[in-house]
């Protein structure tokens, strides 16, 4: 069975930075590649950054290109989203999502919940 | 960045009843190899997304067959032959053609 697991989210000051991070099972991970997708509160979703399986190519949206890196170690099945500069627009659900194919994802994790506030 | 627009934003419908949603994309979704990446999901209350459909009208394993998806170039639906009320929430269209990746507003289905 295919399981998504993130974790890493929480509260936190404006400006600071957290690394969330997405546990794979249930697939051979080094075979696709992740998505990260993010819910504002009571706001439909967005799609933040792809990376490929072996973590070379990586694409972002323009807006938060340079504040968020995303990252894989393909040794620990492990998907990462490294978020810098946080700002309280950035406070939504984070979901990790496995990329089945060209332009899809078939698999959702539960999503962990970043909450940027002073 | 290709823009989704679904319609309508907010669809209440009887049990049993038939649901239609649109969704307009700003340009053409078909991929330079000939595929067009739309996607179809169902997130409902408190629940992490569900992919019902992806390339236009694949419908997803599990998925019940009273969905279905169909279009072409930037004109998509997503139908519910019969609503039940295991479909209450919000469906999202997807496209996966164009980076970025691009949902639409979300659509959200309630019982009448």
């Amino acid at each position: 069975e295919v399981q998504l697991v993130e974790s890493g989210g929480g509260l936190v000051q404006p400006g600071g930075s957290l690394r969330l991070s997405c546990a794979a099972s249930g697939f051979t991970f080094t075979s696709y590649w992740m998505t990260w997708v993010r819910q504002a509160p009571g706001k439909g979703l967005e799609w933040v950054a792809n990376i490929d399986s072996d973590g070379t190519e990586k694409y972002y949206v323009d807006s938060l290109k340079g504040q968020f890196t995303i990252s894989r170690d393909n040794a620990k099945n492990a998907l990462f989203l490294q978020i810098n500069s946080l700002r309280a627009e950035d406070t939504a659900v984070y979901y990790c999502a496995r990329a089945a194919a060209p332009g899809t994802v078939d698999y959702w994790g539960q999503g962990t919940l970043v909450t940027v506030s002073s | 960045d290709v823009v989704m627009t679904q319609s309508p934003l907010s669809l209440p419908v009887a049990l049993g009843q038939p649901a239609s949603i649109s969704c307009r994309s700003s340009q053409s979704l078909v991929h330079g190899g000939g595929d067009t990446y739309l996607n179809w999901f169902q997130q409902r209350p408190g629940q992490s997304p569900r992919r019902l459909i992806y390339k236009v009208s694949n419908r997803d394993s599990g998925v019940p067959d009273r969905f279905s998806g169909s279009g072409s170039g930037t004109d998509f639906t997503l139908k519910i032959s019969r609503v039940e009320a295991e479909d209450v929430g919000v469906y999202y269209c997807m496209q996966g053609t164009h980076l970025p990746w691009t949902f639409g507003q979300g659509t959200k289905v309630e019982i009448k």
